[in-house]
């Protein structure tokens, strides 16, 4: 299974609700990232788990709360988001570089899931 | 931290020819660089990746080359197919780094039939 499942596939939402996005992996991948991608723009990182621990946020509205229960699942907890918040939401796995394994290999993203925030 | 700059920004060419993309890095510690390809509707999809100690990786149609002096990396597309229509970002990054991925700018890429 080299795939990355992500929950919903469209989600449409209003600014005073609360909604949640899944990520799912089985690669065992240790490294899990969620990424925000706006039209004709590259994707943007936001958060990265390293062995189920947050290791980046990159300065992310509190808005935006992501959480690894474990290390096969990513949700990113959304609340009072803005209209300007509307994109493709795009999570992804990869092995976590670790003193066994020294060489790094690429990302497996999912297919996203495209948020509209009314 | 990482400048990442991709050119170019468009590229249209006949089916059937060759495409180059080239991406720079500003970051000498870097020591993996990969291509990602995204088509409509998707996410990005690894399709090819260097790692320093090689100078050029061919997989089929697609090779990517690295000048680390000169920092910079290009993917060459050959026997460009309608398929290949995409758009197309590299992501050079560190091992050492806590699995930061930064994309460049991206290349749209077009092929007339």
């Amino acid at each position: 299974d080299t795939e990355v499942t992500q929950t919903p596939k469209h989600l449409v939402m209003g600014m005073t609700n609360k909604k949640s996005l899944k990520c799912e992996q089985h690669m065992g991948h240790r490294a899990m990232y969620w990424y925000k991608q706006k039209a004709k723009k590259p994707p943007e990182l936001m958060f990265v788990y390293s062995y189920e621990k947050l290791s980046i946020n990159e300065s992310v509205p509190s808005r935006f709360s992501p959480e690894c229960p474990n290390s096969s699942l990513l949700n990113l907890h959304l609340h009072a988001l803005q209209p300007e918040d509307s994109a493709l939401y795009l999570c992804a796995s990869s092995q976590a570089p670790s003193r066994e394994r020294l060489m790094r290999i690429g990302a497996f993203f999912g297919q996203g899931t495209r948020l509209t925030v009314v | 931290g990482e400048n990442v700059e991709q050119h170019p920004s468009t590229l249209s060419v006949q089916e059937g020819d060759s495409a180059v993309i080239k991406c720079t890095y500003s970051d000498s510690a870097s020591n993996y660089f990969p291509w990602y390809k995204q088509e409509l509707g998707k996410g990005p999809q690894l399709i090819i990746d260097i790692r320093s100690n090689v100078g050029e990786k061919k997989d089929q149609r697609i090779a990517v080359t690295l000048n680390k002096t000169a920092k910079h990396f290009s993917l060459h597309i050959t026997e460009t197919q309608p398929e290949d229509s995409a758009v197309y970002f590299c992501a050079p990054s560190r091992h050492s780094s806590a699995s930061k991925i930064i994309f460049g700018s991206g290349t749209r890429l077009s092929i007339r039939p």
